[in-house]
């Protein structure tokens, strides 16, 4: 089964200083989608930034940027410069193909929620 | 942002009575998710859509119903609701391999 693990629950950061979520999967496949989506209080669910697996380089969104480990199935989120308006829950996702259906499922992780501390 | 809409955004009802959750797209999306999430959970998949008639079963899918009779709505009925089935429920929408975009959820509370 493919899973999603996310080992941090909470973690805080001062503001303007960087920080990094981890985030570890489990696939048999080669092809799959990951990304990272931001819960900010508002319950809203915004996404963050995408990465194909049969990229080698690492997905970069202003202060946001991946490393992405294929090979160790590992894909952190690095936030740059940290803001308050940084503060959120992360979920890390994983998108792979049902063999069924042919339709496309999400697993997520159980998020880890982040303090920007002023 | 993509045209979803949850409705309603909050529901408090009583264990035992019938429930139903609105999605609606405006984006002609073929894909449609319901999700629950909970505390330490994150987000569990309870039914998907990939067409119109077209649904299969996610892995919390037990006491819960879907029906997607055209292309904007996807229903999802909780037939006799429970206590446990209190939740935060998100619709999220995507084509193909695009990233998956949510409505705003819809809070409900069985008691």
């Amino acid at each position: 089964a493919q899973t999603v693990t996310q080992s941090q629950p909470e973690m805080s950061v001062q503001e303007a200083e960087t920080v990094t979520l981890s985030c570890t999967y489990d696939t048999s496949e080669n092809n799959y989608y990951l990304f990272w989506y931001k819960q900010p209080p508002s319950r809203q669910m915004i996404l963050v930034i995408r990465q194909e697996a049969y990229k080698q380089q690492n997905a970069t969104e202003n202060r946001f940027s991946v490393n992405f480990q294929k090979a160790a199935k590992s894909f952190s989120l690095k936030i740059s410069d940290s803001q308050l308006g940084d503060t959120a829950m992360y979920f890390c996702a994983f998108m792979t193909t049902s063999s069924t259906s042919g339709t496309y499922k999400y697993i997520f992780g159980t998020g880890t929620r982040l303090k920007v501390l002023a | 942002d993509a045209g979803i809409t949850q409705s309603p955004r909050h529901k408090v009802t009583e264990t035992g009575t019938p429930v139903t959750l609105r999605c609606h797209q405006t984006e002609n999306h073929r894909y449609m998710y319901w999700y629950r999430q909970d505390p330490g959970h994150g987000l569990r998949l309870i039914h998907y859509s990939y067409g119109v008639k077209d649904t299969d079963k996610g892995e919390v899918s037990d006491g819960y119903s879907v029906s997607r009779s055209k292309t904007e709505d996807f229903l999802l009925t909780l037939e006799s609701a429970t206590s446990s089935q209190t939740s935060v429920y998100f619709c999220a929408i995507s084509n193909s391999n695009q990233p998956q975009h949510f409505g705003d959820g819809t809070r409900l509370s069985i008691l």
